[in-house]
C-alpha cells in the first residue's frame, strides 16, 4: 500500500551492528505495528503503538526497540543485530474508529544479518 | 503452537480453474476472521473480513466462508488468473481489539 512506506526496502548488515528500519504513513491512522515474517511461519507482532505516547511489546520484542516520533512515523531498531533476526519486516497501520480495525501493511523490508 | 493452521501449504492450478484453501483455528473467542493476499515482495492486502456471525463474504472472484462452530474457514478462488499467484493468509482477531493471529499462508501458483 503506497500510503504506508518503509525504508530501506533491503538491507544487509553484519552481526553486532545497529540497524534502524523506518515506517511512515499518510493514512492518518493512530495505530502502528511492526511485524516480522519468516518462511513457513505466520507474521509475528514485535511492537505496537496506539498513539505517540503509547508503546507496547508484542510476542517477540526481545532484541528490538521502537520509537514513535510522530503520529505518522514508527521506527524499529535492532541494537545489536544477530543472524536469527534475518527476516522480512512489515509495518502496518490501522484506525481504531474503523469497524474492524483493519490493518494496512507497508511493502516490507528484507533484512539479512551476516 | 500456532492457533491458525492453513492447508495446503502450496498448490499449483491451471489458469481458469477453481481452487479452495482451508483455514482451521483454535482462537476463542474471536472477533473476526480475515483473508489477506500477499504478492511476492509486497505486503499483505485484505481480501475479506468476516465477523463470527457471518457465513460468507465475496470480493470479486474470491469467496470466503466461515463456520464458527467448527472453527473453519475457506477461501474459494473462481476462474483463476495468473495474477492470483500469491500467498493467501488467514488471520484471526481474538477479541474486539486483538493481536492478530496469522496463519503461515498457502502459496498458490497459477500456470498458463
Amino acid at each position: 500500500d503506497a500510503d504506508v512506506t518503509q525504508t530501506p526496502r533491503n538491507r544487509i548488515t553484519k552481526t553486532g551492528k545497529r540497524i534502524m528500519l523506518e515506517c511512515s504513513q499518510t493514512k492518518g491512522h493512530d495505530r502502528m505495528y511492526w511485524y516480522r515474517q519468516d518462511p513457513g511461519l505466520g507474521l509475528r507482532l514485535i511492537y505496537y503503538s496506539f498513539d505517540v505516547k503509547d508503546i507496547n511489546k508484542g510476542e517477540i520484542s526481545d532484541g528490538y526497540s521502537v520509537s514513535r516520533q510522530a503520529q505518522a512515523k514508527f521506527s524499529l531498531s535492532l541494537e545489536s543485530a544477530i543472524p536469527n533476526q534475518t527476516a522480512l519486516y512489515f509495518c502496518a497501520t490501522s484506525d481504531y474508529l474503523s469497524s474492524y480495525d483493519e490493518q494496512f501493511f507497508g511493502p516490507g523490508t528484507r533484512l539479512t544479518v551476516l | 503452537k500456532n492457533q491458525v493452521e492453513q492447508s495446503p501449504q502450496s498448490l499449483i492450478i491451471l489458469e481458469g480453474k477453481n481452487c479452495t484453501l482451508q483455514c482451521n483455528y483454535t482462537v476463542s473467542p474471536f472477533s473476526n476472521l480475515r483473508w489477506y493476499k500477499q504478492d511476492t515482495g509486497r505486503g499483505p492486502v485484505s481480501l475479506t473480513i468476516m465477523t463470527f456471525s457471518e457465513n460468507t463474504k465475496s470480493n470479486g472472484r474470491y469467496t470466503a466462508t466461515l463456520d464458527a462452530d467448527t472453527k473453519q474457514s475457506s477461501l474459494h478462488i473462481t476462474a483463476s488468473q495468473l495474477s492470483d499467484s500469491a500467498s493467501y493468509i488467514c488471520v484471526v482477531t481474538p477479541d474486539s481489539w486483538g493481536k492478530l493471529q496469522f496463519g503461515a499462508g498457502t502459496q498458490v501458483v497459477v500456470t498458463p
